[in-house]
């Protein structure tokens, strides 16, 4: 079975350009998480997206936005892109995302460098 | 606030030797769970181990342990028998009552000795 996949693998872009990052859940999985890790950190929680609802979203600027797509993949967008920004993306796919026990499944990531 | 605190930054065991990696978490909520996950070099996260807040007993997987310490809001994860291969990030998560989130805590890089 396929696990989580993320596209693209690498990516750079120039300060104030726009990204989108892919996402598709493992099958029959129907809740995304996205996550951002800075180098040298744990991940920060950026978006939950559960039955195509956004359920959760961290303390990111609205520059972040997000959505999920009836096959349950989902997109995450980033605007007017800072240096800051730079990071791995990480993806994750659960069965369900309404109690404190589900296991998410995470992606290899999206490396974002913004130069 | 901090709600997942890590406090080693880096810890190291010798092959076939035990270790515990130290985690401790603040949260008002009664029900909330408890996540370690490991990060290779590669970057993807694995999921290793996880403790509910209502677990009476504590969670092993395998080589993995959790000394779930509830009053003292603590939750070590226990590697028994380090091989080689557990070199890696190790961070410890916890995600509270409606479970839209997941927070991390800065993590610990294991380096297991031949």
């Amino acid at each position: 079975d396929a696990g989580v996949t993320q596209s693209p693998t690498h990516l750079i872009k120039t300060r104030g350009q726009h990204v989108t990052l892919r996402c598709s859940p493992i099958s029959g999985h129907k809740s995304v998480s996205w996550y951002q890790q800075v180098l040298g950190q744990g991940p920060q929680f950026i978006f939950q997206y559960y039955e195509k609802e956004e359920r959760g979203r961290g303390n990111f600027p609205d520059r972040f936005s997000a959505r999920q797509f009836p096959n349950y993949s989902s997109e995450l967008n980033v605007n007017a892109l800072l240096l800051g920004d730079s990071a791995l993306y990480l993806c994750a796919s659960s069965l369900v995302g309404d109690r404190v026990s589900y296991e998410q499944y995470f992606g290899p990531g999206t490396r974002l460098t913004v130069t | 606030a901090q709600k997942i605190t890590q406090t080693q930054p880096g810890m190291f065991v010798q092959e076939k030797e035990a270790v515990t990696l130290d985690c401790t978490y603040d949260t008002s909520d009664p029900s909330y769970g408890l996540f370690w996950y490991k990060q290779p070099s590669s970057g993807e996260m694995i999921f290793l181990i996880y403790q509910g807040s209502y677990d009476q007993q504590n969670a092993t997987e395998g080589r993995y342990s959790l000394n779930f310490q509830k009053a003292r809001k603590s939750a070590n994860l226990v590697i028994s028998a380090s091989q080689l291969g557990d070199s890696a990030m190790y961070f410890c998560a916890m995600r509270e009552g409606d479970g839209n989130d997941m927070r991390f805590g800065a993590g610990t890089r294991l380096t297991v000795k031949p």
